[in-house]
């Protein structure tokens, strides 16, 4: 049973437009969520988070949203760049006061995003 | 800073042999750190995690074993690799156990034949 689900397997958008990835998940536990970018054969590296206290994050060109009650987050990046072009993963986690351990992240399986010149 | 080294980058093993991905984190004391595989087409499936020494969490029932022989060493093996061992293998540490934020190492790539 996949926990957290990015439907969209890949995605294309012109430079310069509004990039918008979406992100669904099923377990009510999870609490904290991450967008991870990943390049062809590197380990993927932190983007942006959001805690489920908030339903807006925003850094920069990339903004998280939260919606708790959809169980859905979306990461918009605007303007998109050609360098944007990457897998773009969705994590979300329990909290480790709930778990009793380490926190843990659950991974989407990922969507291509490709920023066209 | 920190940094983390994975190896080797590039693995190609026959079916039945022997498996052992090494990890090592630099600059910091007492990490987590973690196993990820990454198969063909699918998500990071988090493989084994460590608190501390000699401290090992498995979440999947596999092939595959972890060992944490030093604070900031992590090691995945295998007695003997199958074809669905293949993917993409990552190493992880994160500093906090309530922080998400973890940093990945460059990868694996283990091809099973």
């Amino acid at each position: 049973d996949q926990q957290v689900k990015q439907n969209s397997p890949s995605l294309s958008v012109q430079e310069g437009r509004i990039s918008i990835l979406n992100c669904d998940y099923t377990n009510s536990m999870f609490d904290y969520f991450l967008w991870y970018k990943k390049y062809p054969a590197e380990g993927p590296t932190f983007l942006i988070s959001i805690s489920s206290i908030k339903d807006k994050n925003e850094d920069g060109r990339f903004t998280v949203f939260l919606n708790k009650s959809a169980k859905h987050l979306s990461l918009h990046i605007v303007p998109s760049q050609p360098g944007d072009s990457a897998v773009y993963f969705c994590a979300a986690s329990p909290s480790p006061r709930r778990t009793g351990s380490a926190r843990q992240l659950t991974f989407g399986s990922g969507t291509q995003l490709t920023v066209l010149p | 800073s920190q940094t983390i080294h994975q190896w080797p980058a590039t693995l190609v093993q026959p079916v039945g042999s022997p498996l052992s991905l090494e990890c090592t984190v630099e600059g910091t004391s007492n990490p987590n750190l973690y196993w990820y595989r990454q198969a063909a087409g699918r998500g990071l499936q988090l493989l084994f995690y460590s608190v501390g020494i000699g401290q090992i969490s498995s979440e999947v029932p596999q092939n595959l074993s972890a060992s944490r022989p030093q604070d900031r060493q992590f090691i995945l093996s295998s007695k003997k690799l199958l074809l669905s061992d293949s993917g993409f293998y990552l190493c992880a540490w994160s500093l906090w156990v309530d922080t998400g934020e973890l940093f990945f190492g460059e990868g694996s790539r283990l091809t099973v034949l």
